[in-house]
């Protein structure tokens, strides 16, 4: 099992452009999680999902949208880069809201 | 509000000395108290989860307890293969977002042979 992946693993961005980070999970988990850390402060949640076709806001959405059309598959999208949404990105997935596995993270440099 | 914080920020220990990271928190109702460890440039790698005051987990030379204002992880004659950071995170019992998890900066970990 590969668990959750993450692609790409890197990114840099000019302020403006948009992208997309892809999610993948092959433990056919129920809920999925985009969270975002910077230094010196704890992971925040940006959206989650709690099965396929749905998504909700966690703490930090703006400037995020999600979509959740596969039950293994979770994008984030940045339709207008900010150098604010600098950061590493991460995925996570869990069967039930509990124990969340984690993926490698992106890094993401918008300039 | 809710919050969690964990000290110290960093600790550095020698090879085999013993010590303790801690994790306080305020929710109006804990669900769930969790342990994460997070090597550097990789995703947080889930350790424990502990629900009630008084429950105690261990894994190797790693044990966690919960009190109803904090939690320590306590790390017996660690290796430098236990550095790295610790995160702590739990989740409220709260109506609209069950599944939101309140995270702390973390602990940094670094074990000189």
């Amino acid at each position: 099992n590969a668990g959750v992946t993450q692609t790409p693993k890197f990114r840099v961005l000019k302020t403006g452009q948009s992208m997309t980070l892809l999610c993948a999970q092959d433990m056919n988990h129920e809920y999925m999680y985009w969270y975002r850390q910077d230094p010196g402060m704890g992971l925040r949640l940006i959206h989650y999902s709690v099965g396929e076709g749905t998504t909700a806001k966690g703490e930090v959405p703006d400037g995020y949208n999600v979509s959740r059309l596969k039950k293994q598959n979770f994008l984030l999208g940045l339709e207008s880069a900010a150098p604010s949404q600098t950061s590493v990105y991460f995925c996570a997935s869990s069967e039930e809201p509990y124990e969340q596995y984690f993926g490698p993270g992106t890094r993401l440099t918008v300039t | 509000e809710d919050q969690v914080t964990q000290s110290p920020e960093a600790l550095r220990l020698q090879e085999g000395e013993s010590s303790s990271l801690n994790c306080s928190y305020t929710v109006s109702g804990l669900r769930g108290l969790f342990w994460y460890r997070q090597d550097p440039g990789k995703g947080p790698e889930f350790l424990f989860t502990l629900y009630s005051a008084g429950e105690e987990k261990e894994k190797e030379r790693l044990k966690a307890t919960l009190t109803k204002k904090e939690s320590f992880l306590h790390i017996t004659a660690p290796k430098p293969e236990d550095s790295a950071t610790y995160l702590c995170a739990v989740q409220a019992v709260k109506f609209d977002s069950n599944y939101q998890l309140i995270w702390g900066a973390g602990t940094k970990l670094i074990i000189k042979p």
